[in-house]
């Protein structure tokens, strides 16, 4: 089975803070995501990375960053952290888009 | 662009009574549509998907969904609900970006209660 695992479950920083949210997976797959979750909006994609090094925004990349410097590891980075942020975060990785995207159990972020 | 909707918030049964989750769709061309399914305080688990051929698509835990393209319609549908089907139901669909690359584009969420 494919295993997407996010560094942390829950995670409270403050704003103004730079915050590094992390994902691995280990079925060598090389279609990595990041996707924000709120209630009544859905699954919004912040970023995605296609290959080690490659990246291409999403929906909603303002006040976002992201790398890959290795297959298996795609980090999400928060500049300057601000309340808006406040969220839940989503990492998924598929081999290509025409096979199910596996989604790791997201960090709950909270800026104060 | 391509969109999906899921006009239902919520959606309430009482276990063992036959369910659906509605989701429409707006495309061009021939879509490629998905279900997934989140449990509390968890990511989301991949249900189905239409790609092309039969209509009646069948998937995980005795789900499967119907594909009609005259409605633009692709619900989700189960023959005996359980309690443990109560999560949040998430369609999408594979949009074209202006790029040129692909992605999901997934719609609000159906939350699904099954009582006892």
């Amino acid at each position: 089975d494919v295993k997407v695992t996010q560094s942390s479950r829950y995670l409270v920083k403050r704003t103004g803070e730079k915050v590094f949210l992390e994902c691995v997976q280990d079925m060598d797959h090389e279609n990595m995501f990041w996707y924000r979750q709120d209630p009544g909006l859905g699954l919004r994609l912040i970023y995605f990375s296609y290959d080690v090094k490659m990246k291409e925004k999403g929906d909603i990349p303002e006040g976002y960053s992201v790398s890959r410097e290795k297959k298996e590891r795609f980090s999400l980075i928060l500049e300057s952290a601000s309340t808006n942020q406040t969220s839940m975060y989503l990492c998924a990785s598929s081999r290509d888009l025409n096979q199910p995207q596996h989604f790791g159990d997201g960090t709950r972020l909270s800026i104060l | 662009a391509q969109s999906v909707a899921q006009p239902e918030d919520q959606v309430n049964v009482a276990e063992g009574n036959p369910l659906t989750v509605k989701c429409t769709y707006s495309v061009s061309g021939n879509p490629y549509l998905f279900w997934y399914v989140q449990y509390p305080n968890r990511g989301l688990q991949f249900l189905l998907k239409y790609i092309t051929g039969d209509n009646l698509v069948k998937g995980s835990y005795g789900f499967e969904a119907e594909f009609n393209k005259s409605q633009t319609s692709f619900h989700l549908k189960k023959p005996s609900a359980l309690v443990s089907d109560s999560a949040l139901y998430f369609c999408a669909v594979r949009s074209l970006m202006n790029t040129g690359f692909q992605k999901l584009v997934f719609g609000t969420g159906t939350r699904l209660l099954v009582s006892p």
